[in-house]
């Protein structure tokens, strides 16, 4: 897991707050991926990017999510409004490319998100 | 949708191997076998993938049979700090994303 950074590790917010995590990939990265994990649920797929562009999209919530990956900084996975049930762990993970050995993803130790 | 079908616990004694089966039999032909661990509260890890061939690394070992409808991890020497859930992925061609089943719960006893 050492390489992909993630931050805050864990994250308190009030309902209706907004919530924004952080994830810097590998060095010499460029592909990054979000994950999240309900309690007591498996991992589920979120989001992939590259470098300013957003490629698979298909597991996002419809609303209050956006993720982003700037040409410089980390990806930035951000939540509007949030409610309880986005409590949960996310995780972010980074690769060097796409396809065989290219792809294999690297995760982070993740961000805790608790909504009170 | 995980296209992977596992046991969902197993025990092993440390010291002992620790073999992790794992069905998948709809992979298609280009389609590699990914196999991660998540520790408690931790981050997936990246074990180790193949293809078609049996493959070794530091942490692990992959033995894929020849129909490629099955595979085996292997952990030489289990210790207490392989207890973890272990998941066998199969990717798609046409995605990037992992696509995590409920894999198998592995505990290993002293």
């Amino acid at each position: 897991n050492a390489g992909v950074m993630q931050n805050p590790r864990h994250l308190v917010r009030r309902r209706g707050q907004e919530a924004r995590l952080r994830c810097s990939p590998m060095k010499g990265h460029s592909h990054v991926y979000w994950y999240r994990q309900l309690p007591e649920e498996g991992l589920k797929f979120m989001v992939y990017l590259q470098k300013e562009n957003i490629i698979d999209e298909s597991g996002m919530p419809k609303e209050r999510f956006s993720a982003e990956f700037p040409k410089e900084g980390p990806s930035i996975l951000r939540i509007q409004q949030v409610v309880r049930g986005d409590s949960a762990a996310y995780f972010c993970a980074s690769s060097r490319g796409r396809g065989g050995d290219k792809n294999i993803q690297y995760f982070g130790a993740g961000t805790r998100l608790s909504v009170l | 949708d995980a296209k992977t079908t596992q046991p969902p616990s197993m025990d092993c004694a440390e010291g002992r191997a620790a073999n992790l089966p794992c069905n998948h039999s709809t992979i298609s032909g280009n389609e590699y076998v990914y196999w991660y661990r998540q520790i408690h509260s931790q981050g997936p890890q990246y074990i180790i993938h193949g293809l078609k061939n049996n493959e070794t690394n530091e942490m692990a070992s992959l033995i894929i049979t020849e129909d490629r409808k099955s595979s085996t991890l292997i952990l030489p020497h289990a210790t207490l700090r392989d207890t973890a859930v272990y998941y066998c992925i199969v990717r798609p061609l046409n995605t990037d994303k992992l696509i995590f089943g409920t894999g198998t719960r592995l505990q290993v006893f002293p």
